[in-house]
């Protein structure tokens, strides 16, 4: 599976959106993008995940550029309880692993 | 949907003993379970892939007669840490595949802390 490179941490104003990049120049044509979030002491939580075209849910969107190496998360309006670990995953089709990188560290302020 | 649950969610137990932890789909079946370990300010290790039905497969470096694992059912899978040490004390977490689309979306249960003194 394609490496991904994330900041380390981010701060976002609560009320803002919170836009979390991620890199992930070596994914392969096949291989989908996942978003997991991490709250302390829990287990992670499924955010999202796309292939090609931005997606969007309850939660988050998920806007991947047109040549893939690259992917944007977005929590459109950040809440305290949005402060988590946040986990950009490059997983292939088929291959049902996950890999699970440092991710980014992001802090709501009040 | 797409509930996943572990019991017990904390044991403290001694060195030497064995400790189960019991992860569970509540409402999917799941026919892939995965387990994964997680020490302090570090990330999740993925430690092994459980198929129902059959045996699991274990990451390189888990010792698969420590770290027995059962799937027995569409809805559960077993990690039985066998003569617990110190070592060991670490937050457990399985996760469970859900088929839907064109691919495989995997949910994780709350964790397990264990404590072995």
């Amino acid at each position: 599976d394609a490496k991904t490179t994330q900041p380390t941490s981010m701060d976002c104003a609560e009320g803002r959106a919170a836009n979390l990049p991620c890199n992930h120049s070596t994914i392969s044509g096949n291989e989908y993008v996942y978003w997991y979030r991490q709250i302390h002491s829990q287990g992670p939580q499924y955010i999202i995940h796309g292939l090609k075209n931005n997606e969007t849910n309850e939660m988050a969107s998920l806007i991947i550029t047109e040549d893939r190496k690259s992917s944007t998360l977005i929590l459109p309006h950040a809440t305290l309880r949005d402060t988590a670990v946040y986990y950009c995953i490059v997983r292939g089709f088929g291959n049902e692993k996950l890999t699970f990188g440092t991710g980014t560290r992001l802090t709501i302020i009040p | 949907g797409a509930v996943v649950s572990q019991h017990p969610s904390r044991v403290i137990c001694k060195s030497g003993t064995s400790v189960k932890i019991e992860c569970r789909s509540l409402d999917f079946q799941a026919t892939t379970m995965f387990w994964y370990r997680q020490f302090p300010k570090q990330s999740l290790m993925l430690m092994a892939t459980s198929n129902e039905g059959s045996k699991a497969t274990y990451e390189q470096g888990v010792e698969k007669d420590k770290f027995l694992i059962n799937h027995a059912s569409l809805t559960l899978s077993t990690l039985t840490v066998t003569s617990a040490h110190p070592e060991d004390s670490s937050f457990y977490i399985c996760s469970a595949a859900r088929s839907g689309g064109s691919t495989d979306t995997q949910y994780f249960g709350p964790g397990t802390r264990l404590t072995v003194l």
